[in-house]
This record gives structure tokens, C-alpha cells and sequence, in this order.
């Protein structure tokens, strides 16, 4: 069974960083892309960054460059999002989510499993 | 302009079935698209992936009561005898290089 837990999530001051963490089991987790996800109170979901699955390739929305660093960790079956300069408009439920292939580029570039996401709230 | 536009609401009553529409903006008509399902509190669910020429391919355990169909640019779910724990908001999302696109949603209410 594929599972996804996301953690990390916090309450941080706008300005600060934040790393969020998301376990893989249940599938080769070296073998595929996979993306962040948010979600903002009350909204509709937005693509934050995609990573390939050797990590060599990395994508990231223009509301997050600069800011944000998705990275991969195969060996720990184990996805990364650090995030830095904070503001408001970041805060969301994040979301990890598997890719269906390797690549993260525009070969089939959908999501088959989700986690269930972790809390950033940025406030002061 | 955005790339898949979606419904804000559709409703239907239980039993019955519905169709939700996922619009491709022009110089996208040809993409696929994938469907997912959100309930309340929860991560989303993927449902189905959705091509041109409307035959899809259903994630895990998706009942054959979800099936998706395509015209011209129009991306279609259909969800047949409609159950109250269908009451779930649904997104459309498509991918491109580099990026990968949601639609604004379609909150489905299960009368």
C-alpha cells in the first residue's frame, strides 16, 4: 500500500524557514517524480515544485522561486521542501504526491497518491 | 487566461448522476488531464487520468461508477448513481514543462 506522511508543518513569523518532510512506503520511491502541493484556507490547490526521481531535475512555481528548495533523499525514501522567507500567503496545508513517471518534465505529469498534508501557518 | 477552467458548484440528487466539466484553454485542447477528488479535511484522491480522445485509466480501488469522457477542448466526469459520500470537491489538473496546472475546483453537492 502506498503511503505518504508529510510532517514539519508550524506555526512560524513571517521571515522564517520552515522544513517540511514527507515519507515514502510502499512503492520504489527512486523510480518517480514527485511534487509539493498547497492548499490555502478555503482554496483550490496549487503546484508548488516537482523533483525528478534521481533528483537532477527540479521545477518550481514563480510564487516559491527563490524561496523554496524541493529536494530527495532516495536512501531514506524521504522528500524534502525547505522553505524560506516566509510571508502570510504562504500559509497552507502542504501536500506530497507521487508522480505516475521518473522525469518530472511533461511526460504524463499527474499525481496517482497523495499524503495528507501538514499544516504551515505564518503569523506573527 | 487559466488553463483549465472549472464550475464553481454542481449538484445533483442521490441516485441520479452528473457531469462535471474541465475546460482547456486554447493552445492547450489537446492535453490530458487528470481528475482528483477532495473531501472535506482530507488529501485529494486521484480518480482518473483523462485523454484527448476520451479513454481514461481509473487510479486504485475507483469504482466504475466514475468514467471521463473528452470533446474538443471539454475534459468530462461523469458520476453515475450518486452516493452521499460523492459530495467531495473535484479539480481537473494538467501538466506542461516544468509546471503542473489545477483547476479552481467544482464543489458537488449530493441532494
Amino acid at each position: 500500500e502506498v503511503q505518504l506522511l508529510e510532517s514539519g508543518g508550524d506555526l512560524v513569523q513571517p521571515g522564517g524557514s520552515l522544513r517540511l518532510s514527507c515519507a515514502a512506503s510502499g512503492f520504489t520511491f527512486s523510480s518517480y517524480a514527485m511534487s509539493w502541493v498547497r492548499q490555502a484556507p478555503g482554496t483550490g490547490l496549487e503546484w508548488v515544485s516537482v523533483i525528478s526521481s534521481s533528483g537532477g531535475s527540479t521545477y518550481n512555481a514563480d510564487s516559491v522561486k527563490g524561496r523554496f528548495t524541493i529536494s530527495r533523499d532516495n536512501s531514506k525514501n524521504t522528500l524534502y521542501l525547505q522553505m524560506n522567507s516566509l510571508g502570510a500567503e504562504d500559509t497552507a496545508v502542504y501536500y506530497c504526491a507521487k508522480e505516475v513517471g521518473p522525469y518530472g518534465g511533461n511526460t504524463n505529469g499527474y499525481f496517482d497518491y497523495w499524503g495528507q498534508g501538514t499544516l504551515v501557518t505564518v503569523s506573527s | 487566461q487559466d488553463v483549465l477552467t472549472q464550475s464553481p458548484s454542481a449538484s445533483a440528487s442521490l441516485g441520479a448522476s452528473v457531469k462535471l466539466t474541465c475546460t482547456l484553454s486554447s493552445g492547450h485542447t489537446s492535453y490530458a488531464i487528470a481528475w482528483h477528488q477532495q473531501h472535506p479535511e482530507k488529501g485529494p484522491r486521484f480518480l482518473m487520468k483523462l485523454n484527448s480522445d476520451g479513454s481514461h485509466i481509473r487510479g486504485d480501488g475507483i469504482p466504475d461508477r466514475f468514467s471521463g469522457s473528452s470533446s474538443g477542448a471539454e475534459r468530462y466526469l461523469t458520476i453515475s448513481s450518486l452516493q452521499s459520500e460523492d459530495e467531495a470537491d473535484y479539480y481537473c489538473q494538467t501538466w506542461v514543462t516544468g509546471s503542473r496546472l489545477f483547476g479552481g475546483g467544482t464543489k458537488l453537492t449530493v441532494l
